[in-house]
Parts: C-alpha cells; structure tokens; sequence
C-alpha cells in the first residue's frame, strides 16, 4: 500500500505569494495531521482532521494559514500571503481509526520564502 | 504548556555499542509514547511505541516507560552506523478524544564505525 503522499516535494516563492501544499493519505486513515518543522522550533502540529473535519487548529500560527480536507483521500494547506518566516518543511502525516496512534508521515514538502 | 523535553547530542557510541536515548515528558496524563527516527533530510519514521509501564523489546531497540518518573528511553544494542539519525519522542497528549501527539526537538545520534 503506497505510503502519505505530498506535493511538491520543493517549493520556492517570493514573499507575498500563495502557496498550497497537498497531501494525500494512506487509505483507510482517518485522521490526519499538518505539522512544521524547524530547527529552532521542531515539530509543531499545525492542526488536525478526523473524518474530513478540522479537530484543532489551535496550532495555526495566523490567519494567512488555511486548512481544508474535501474528501477523504485529499487535503490542502495554504498560506496566503507567505513571509521568509515560513520557510520550513511542512508534514503531513495519517493514522488509523482509534485504538492505534501510531502516525505515518509523509515525505514532506520543503518551503523556502525569499 | 505540555512539553516532552531530549537532550539534544549529539550522542556519538561506537559501533556494536549500547546507544540510550531518552525523554521526559511534563504532562502525567500521557498515555501513548513514541519513537521516531528521522535520518537527514527524511520523513520521521516510526520505530517503536510503548502504552504500559516496563521494557517493550523488538530486535535491537528496547522501548522503557517508567510514569512515576514521567521518563521513557530507548536503547538500541549493536548499534550500526546505519542507525546514526535523529530520535524523537512522541507523547499522546491526555485528554477523552485528543489523538494529537506532542514531540520533542529530538537526539541526534551517531555511530562511529
């Protein structure tokens, strides 16, 4: 079974620019998750769906950051207008239905924002 | 804030040593513990999870939790310089319907050949 899938595997874009970042995840998951990644910071979860629904957004860092999942196979995230700050590697992960917690990432997508 | 603390290395061991890495974590409601390798440019990848008290040995890793302390570690025996990455725990935050995990900034490891 194909792993968490993310497109692009690169992005580079001005600052101002709109970016959206997709994932797509293993079949039969019904969770997924956003997270960022940085040296200074880690790993942060930016927010999280179960059944298509967002659960917490609590770690989206500001209203330039966008979430939608329309199905069960497919999510976005958007940042609109990016800034240099947002450079980093954004994952996206999937777990099964309740009882395992195990989380599977996907290979990410790597931002960079001049 | 609920936080899972790692020394962050790097830890160098000589190969076909015992690596131990380890977490501790601040909230004592956590239910479910993980362990992620994540090698240089890659995905995290999950190596092991431990829900209950004690060891939980598969091949060369050995997950230990011990909740009184708030503290989990992993050992990794025979240590290959293919398992040089960064670790990272993971803790289940507590909390009826909560499945988000919580990482720490991770260890990195090295094995001298």
């Amino acid at each position: 079974d194909a792993g968490v899938i993310q497109s692009p595997r690169h992005e580079v874009t001005e600052m101002g620019q709109e970016v959206t970042l997709r994932c797509k995840p293993i079949s039969g998951h019904d969770y997924l998750f956003w997270y960022r990644q940085t040296m200074m910071r880690g790993l942060e979860l930016l927010i999280y769906f179960n059944n298509n629904v967002p659960i917490d957004d609590s770690g989206m860092p500001e209203d330039r950051f966008s979430a939608k999942m329309p199905n069960a196979s497919f999510s976005t995230l958007k940042i609109q207008p990016s800034e240099p700050r947002d450079s980093a590697v954004y994952f996206c992960a999937s777990s099964p239905p309740p009882g395992r917690d195990e989380q599977y990432f996907g290979p990410g997508t790597r931002l960079t924002v001049t | 804030q609920k936080e899972v603390e790692q020394n962050s290395g790097p830890l160098s061991v000589p190969e076909g040593a015992i690596a131990s890495l380890n977490c501790t974590y601040s909230d004592r409601g956590s239910q479910s513990f993980f362990w992620y390798r994540q090698y240089s440019g890659k995905s995290p990848e999950l190596i092991m999870f431990i829900y209950s008290n004690g060891d939980k040995e598969d091949g060369r890793f050995t997950a230990q939790l011990n909740k009184a302390s708030q503290y989990v570690s992993l050992l990794i025996r025979d240590s290959q310089p293919s398992d040089s990455a960064t670790y990272l725990c993971a803790v289940r935050v507590s909390g009826a319907g909560s499945y988000q995990l919580t990482f720490g900034k991770g260890t990195k490891l090295s094995v001298i050949p």
